[in-house]
């Protein structure tokens, strides 16, 4: 079971650049490393996933090292809309349940 | 194409009481989760259904918490004999398959109080 350790919070400016590093040490060969994204009084959305290396789409991209017992999500350009919590997940096609856990998020601020 | 549903949005019960919260899922995804999340905190898994099946009902925090899923579609969570810790918001999610690489689609919540 992938235990994962993210901040708790982080606060950023409009137009800057939020990097958020989740640690997962335990990670294992099959695991996929996963972000979502939760605004105040909706559920999560899926931002972005990947298993090595580096992932980009519209949103964000994601930086996995060659180790893979971290991963950084990054934001580029926030906006005020950005402000959210911002949770990690690591598990494989078979993890489910409680063997894929949320965690507490890091909550993010961003400000004018 | 619709999103994961569920109804009601918003629920005040007295003490006491059993409630029933629904969740309607994409058409066509295998797996559906319930979770929990009181103010301010993260996610807290409670159950996950595989087609009709739940193979983990770990995170059920009492025997007052029972789900069902029927028709590999619609699930219902049902919290007997309500009580004011209940309090949350209960957050639905499915995916094509269970497990870390599938993405889950979450559906608004429904907001618990228990007076």
């Amino acid at each position: 079971l992938a235990k994962t350790t993210q901040p708790i919070s982080m606060d950023s400016y409009e137009g800057q650049e939020v990097n958020i590093t989740c640690s997962h040490n335990n990670i294992a060969t099959n695991d996929y490393i996963t972000w979502y994204q939760q605004f105040p009084s909706q559920g999560p959305r899926f931002i972005i996933q990947g298993y090595k290396t580096k992932v980009t789409n519209e949103v964000a991209s994601l930086f996995i090292p060659a180790d893979r017992k971290s991963s950084t999500l990054s934001l580029p350009r926030v906006s005020l809309s950005d402000t959210a919590v911002y949770y990690c997940l690591v598990g494989d096609e078979r993890a489910a349940g409680n063997k894929l856990t949320f965690g507490g998020g890091t909550r993010v601020l961003v400000k004018p | 194409g619709a999103g994961v549903s569920q109804s009601p949005s918003n629920k005040v019960t007295e003490k006491g009481k059993d409630v029933e919260l629904r969740c309607d899922p994409i058409s066509g995804h295998t797996a559906l989760y319930w979770y929990r999340q009181r103010l301010g905190q993260g996610l807290e898994f409670l159950i996950y259904f595989q087609g009709n099946s739940a193979p983990d009902k770990s995170g059920l925090p009492s025997d007052r918490f029972s789900a069902e899923r029927t028709g590999e579609s619609v699930s219902t969570l049902t919290i007997q004999r309500t009580q004011q810790e209940d309090s949350a918001v209960y957050l639905c999610a499915s995916s094509l398959g269970a497990g870390g690489a599938y993405e889950q689609y979450f559906g608004p919540g429904t907001r618990l109080t228990v007076t």
